[in-house]
């Protein structure tokens, strides 16, 4: 059974970080893209970023570049999400999610999310 | 910059067939563009449903089929049932955009 669980979501004031996990089991983790979506309160899905099986290339959101870094580790079968400069616009529900082989062109699977909240 | 527009919302009755628009506003979707649908339930995680834009992974009901032409993708829901009451999100991607989600849509079954 493919599963995707989020941790490291807090409350943080601006200008804060925050590291956010995933780990995953149920298949080759190092062989899938992965991406992060979020989810503000009330309001529609938006994608954040990006990263290929080897993690050799990344891809980001205009809205995080430069203060959001994504990165894996596939011999933990973790995503990471590096988020620096926090915002009170970055508040959210993160998921991470499963793509495929070839690109993060599609969300198979989803994990619970975590919450992430910006506020002084 | 793709930029995809949903009704904010549709309603239905039980058993009725329902359509669900996902209208891209930039530009016509790109035969390289890839197309995807989302459930997502109140207070649940989203759920694919529909993949380039007419594929349903396994274990998704065949009562949900998508389609594509021109600058629309369309989710066709038949036999509509209370549990499909939900929000629905169209997905497009393309290498040189990434991913990029409409707007959803809420569904209300009467």
């Amino acid at each position: 059974e493919v599963q995707l669980m989020e941790s490291g979501g807090d409350l943080v004031q601006p200008g804060g970080s925050l590291r956010l996990s995933c780990t995953v089991s149920g298949f080759t983790f190092s062989s899938y893209a992965m991406s992060w979506v979020r989810q503000a309160p009330g309001t529609g899905l938006e994608w954040v970023s990006a990263i290929t099986a080897s993690g050799g290339t990344t891809h980001y959101a205009d809205s995080v570049k430069g203060r959001f870094t994504i990165s894996r580790d596939n011999y933990k079968n973790t995503l990471y999400l590096q988020m620096d400069t926090l915002r009170a616009e970055d508040t959210a529900v993160y998921y991470c999610a499963k793509g495929t082989v070839v690109a993060a062109s599609r969300f198979e699977y989803w994990g619970q999310g975590t919450l992430v909240a910006v506020t002084s | 910059q793709s930029a995809l527009a949903q009704p904010a919302s549709v309603s239905g009755s039980p058993g009725q067939t329902i359509t669900l628009s996902c209208t891209e506003t930039s530009s016509d979707f790109g035969t390289s563009t890839l197309v995807s649908w989302y459930q997502q339930h109140p207070g649940k995680a989203p759920r694919l449903l529909i993949y380039d834009g007419s594929k349903r992974p396994s274990g998704v009901s065949d009562r949900f089929s998508g389609s594509k032409s021109g600058n629309t993708a369309s989710l066709t829901i038949s036999g509509l049932q209370a549990d499909d009451e939900a929000d629905y999100y169209c997905c497009s991607f393309a290498i040189r955009t990434n991913a990029v989600f409409g707007g959803g849509t809420k569904l209300t079954v009467l």
